[in-house]
């Protein structure tokens, strides 16, 4: 069964940073690409990130480029999120999703984790 | 970037109903289309994908169809467990972008 757990959230203040960790399980994890996705309360979804199965290719939404770092770690079936200089903006719940490109869509969700950014 | 807009944002229907939500994409995106479903507080559900590919697993009163910059997603015959929201989500050369929802409610 895939299985996408993710943790790490939590609350910071504007301007402080915080790292996400999303966990794998049920498949062969080096072989998909994985994303982030994220959803301020109350609103919709919005795309994140997205990293390639080897790490080659990234992309990041233009909200959080320069300030978001997406990563992986094969050996630990694991995928990260780098935030700093987070701002109020950035609250949210922030999912793992794989990428299936056979299909592009996102196949597999993690339940999500909750990042707040208040003073 | 494409933006992705849906119609109707909420949308009042009773068991039984024929539903369809539509999504609008600002340019073509050919089929590179997916349907989500999503119950408060849990994560969403992929549902159709390639505008027209039934998850597996998902009920077939579900269906996609469409091409080009229009897109709809039809539940046949709404059941109690169909009442959620659900997104719209194409795929454009490393750009992702998702529908702003669409509610649909118990009348």
């Amino acid at each position: 069964e895939v299985q996408l757990v993710e943790s790490g959230g939590g609350l910071v203040k504007p301007g402080g940073s915080l790292r996400l960790s999303c966990g794998a399980s049920g498949f062969t994890f080096s072989s998909y690409s994985m994303n982030w996705v994220r959803q301020a309360p109350g609103k919709g979804l919005e795309w994140v990130s997205y990293i390639s199965s080897s790490s080659s290719t990234i992309y990041y939404a233009d909200s959080v480029k320069g300030r978001f770092t997406i990563s992986r770690d094969n050996a630990k079936n694991s995928l990260y999120l780098q935030m700093s200089s987070l701002r109020a903006d950035d609250t949210a719940v922030y999912y793992c999703a794989r990428w299936s490109g056979s299909y592009s869509s996102f196949d597999y969700w993690g339940q999500g984790t909750l990042a707040t950014v208040s003073s | 970037d494409i933006q992705m807009t849906q119609s109707p944002s909420t949308l009042s229907a009773s068991v039984g109903d024929r539903v369809t939500i539509t999504c609008r994409a600002s340019q073509s995106i050919s089929g590179w289309l997916a349907w989500y479903q999503q119950k408060p507080g849990k994560a969403p559900k992929l549902l159709i994908y390639r505008a027209s590919s039934l998850e597996s697993g998902v009920p077939s009163r579900f269906s996609g169809s469409g091409s080009g910059t229009e897109f709809t997603l039809t539940i046949s015959s709404l059941q109690p467990d169909d009442f959620a929201t659900y997104y719209c989500q194409q795929y454009n050369r490393y750009s992702w972008t998702f529908g702003q929802g669409t509610k649909v409610e118990i009348k």
